[in-house]
């Protein structure tokens, strides 16, 4: 199985502020990476897949990056509603496997 | 609207059996992959299940042998099918379409795939 590693598991950044959130996987995945945000007591939303591109509706200030097995989700100028738990998840291979989030507080 | 619905949920016994439904409307359901993901309390999120189109069925160690996943296309209906339950299988379950995008990169078409929409998530709780 592919293990995802996330790095940091928690943040705290201010508003306005740029965060960038790491992700390795095990072994090379392309750029089968995906990242989800989650806010509590709620399902994850879709924010970037195949890498680096920017689901529908998503604003520009999230960004992903990266190939093979290092990748990181940058949120240029937090907002209030960007205080979540973010994941990514491999789609390379099954089983498909998530990291272990990264909790980004005020 | 697109829109998974879930349920089933509820309290079992450790070795009990439970049934989780997921109804889904606003897309083509037969024409699209559908997966199980699971949150156990406070945790991150583990994949389950995944169903193609063309049924074929997909597990992780954890699960297999006792989850069964299935569908009924003319219903718009995803099912999973839980035996055997421990402890550790208490979570809330989510429903997820598997969603693609075929893009050429370097001369190779790669296909891209990710979950969504989610379902709104069904607590199983696992506990004598």
């Amino acid at each position: 199985d592919i293990q995802m590693t996330q790095s940091p598991s928690s943040l705290s950044a201010s508003v306005g502020h740029r965060v960038t959130i790491t992700c390795r996987a095990s072994q090379s995945i392309s750029s089968y990476l995906n990242w989800y945000q989650q806010k509590s007591g709620k399902a994850p939303k879709v924010l970037i897949f195949g890498a680096s591109i920017l689901q529908s509706g998503v604003p520009s200030r999230f960004s992903g990056s990266g190939s093979g097995t290092d990748f990181t989700l940058t949120i240029s100028s937090l907002q209030p509603e960007d205080f979540a738990t973010y994941y990514c998840q491999q789609s390379y291979s099954t089983p498909y496997t998530f990291g272990q989030g990264t909790k980004l507080e005020i | 609207e697109v829109q998974l619905v879930a349920s089933g949920g509820g309290l079992v016994q450790p070795g009990g059996s439970l049934r989780l439904s997921c109804a889904a409307s606003g897309f083509t359901f037969s024409t699209y992959d559908m997966h199980w993901v699971r949150q156990a309390a406070g945790k991150g999120l583990e994949w389950v299940s995944g169903i193609g189109t063309d049924g074929d069925t997909y597990y992780p160690d954890s699960v297999k042998g006792r989850f069964a996943v299935s569908r009924e296309n003319d219903k718009n209906s995803l099912y999973l099918q839980m035996n055997s339950l421990r402890a550790e299988d208490t979570a809330v379950y989510y429903c997820a379409r598997q969603s693609e995008r075929i893009i050429m990169v370097r001369g190779a078409y790669n296909s891209y795939t990710w979950f969504d929409p989610w379902g709104q998530g069904i607590l199983v709780t696992v506990s004598s």
